[in-house]
């Protein structure tokens, strides 16, 4: 596709369900990313992906969230009896070259924003 | 590790210019600019890789001070366009750690 696209863009769930989110990066880049951004906040770093190895997962805040991305294109971001904390909205982001050289431009998807009730 | 970013907001009539910076406490490998408009992805303005590096896109710039470890983005003769928020990522690693961000609004 033109651009990276995330579904869905927006989803509402009750605490304790399971979410699924979906990205879809730019064809053919190497790195994925995903943030998560709070109201009024910048993106904050979840896990990072270089093709279907996922290299850094430090930024996943707790043991209820997994990603996945195991063709090495598109990813999920799945997150276990959500939480009411969990409410933001995230980011997908791709990258054409790799991490461990020259960091490139990234390029955000719209996010998908997750209400937990 | 978050960089500082000043100020947290600013307003502006078009026409004028406007200075973002960004401040980090730990040594600086490159400094990336976005900006956001609300309800939007970020989009990428420019990297800046080497020590007093300036540059420039249209009437948007940026420098990058390595000793200071601290980059600022200039906007000058503003447009009804370029508002949103703007937020500065440094580079950690394999990933970007973002500022909290600054609210540009330009009014008529």
């Amino acid at each position: 596709g033109a651009g990276v696209s995330q579904s869905p863009r927006y989803k509402v769930a009750k605490r304790g369900q399971d979410v699924a989110l979906r990205c879809d990066p730019i064809s053919g880049h190497v790195s994925l990313f995903w943030y998560q951004q709070a109201l009024g906040q910048g993106p904050e770093f979840l896990t990072y992906f270089q093709n279907e190895a996922q290299l850094d997962k430090s930024g996943l805040p707790s043991d209820r969230f997994f990603a996945e991305r195991p063709e090495g294109s598109v990813s999920t971001l799945k997150i276990q009896r959500t939480q009411q904390e969990d409410s933001a909205v995230y980011l997908c982001a791709s990258s054409q070259l790799s991490g461990t050289g020259r960091m490139g431009e990234q390029f955000f998807g719209p996010g998908t924003r997750l209400t937990v009730l | 590790q978050q960089p500082v970013q000043s100020p947290q907001a600013v307003i502006l009539r078009e026409g004028e210019d406007a200075v973002i910076n960004c401040s980090s406490s730990k040594a600086l490998y490159s400094v990336h600019w976005y900006r956001q408009k609300h309800g939007e992805a970020p989009v990428f303005l420019m990297i800046l890789l080497k020590g007093g590096e300036q540059k420039g896109h249209d009437k948007i710039s940026a420098s990058f001070n390595e000793k200071k470890q601290q980059s600022s983005l200039y906007l000058t003769a503003s447009q009804l366009s370029y508002s949103g928020t703007y937020f500065c990522g440094i580079r950690l690693d394999q990933k970007l750690v973002f500022g909290q961000g600054t609210r540009l609004t330009i009014n008529p």
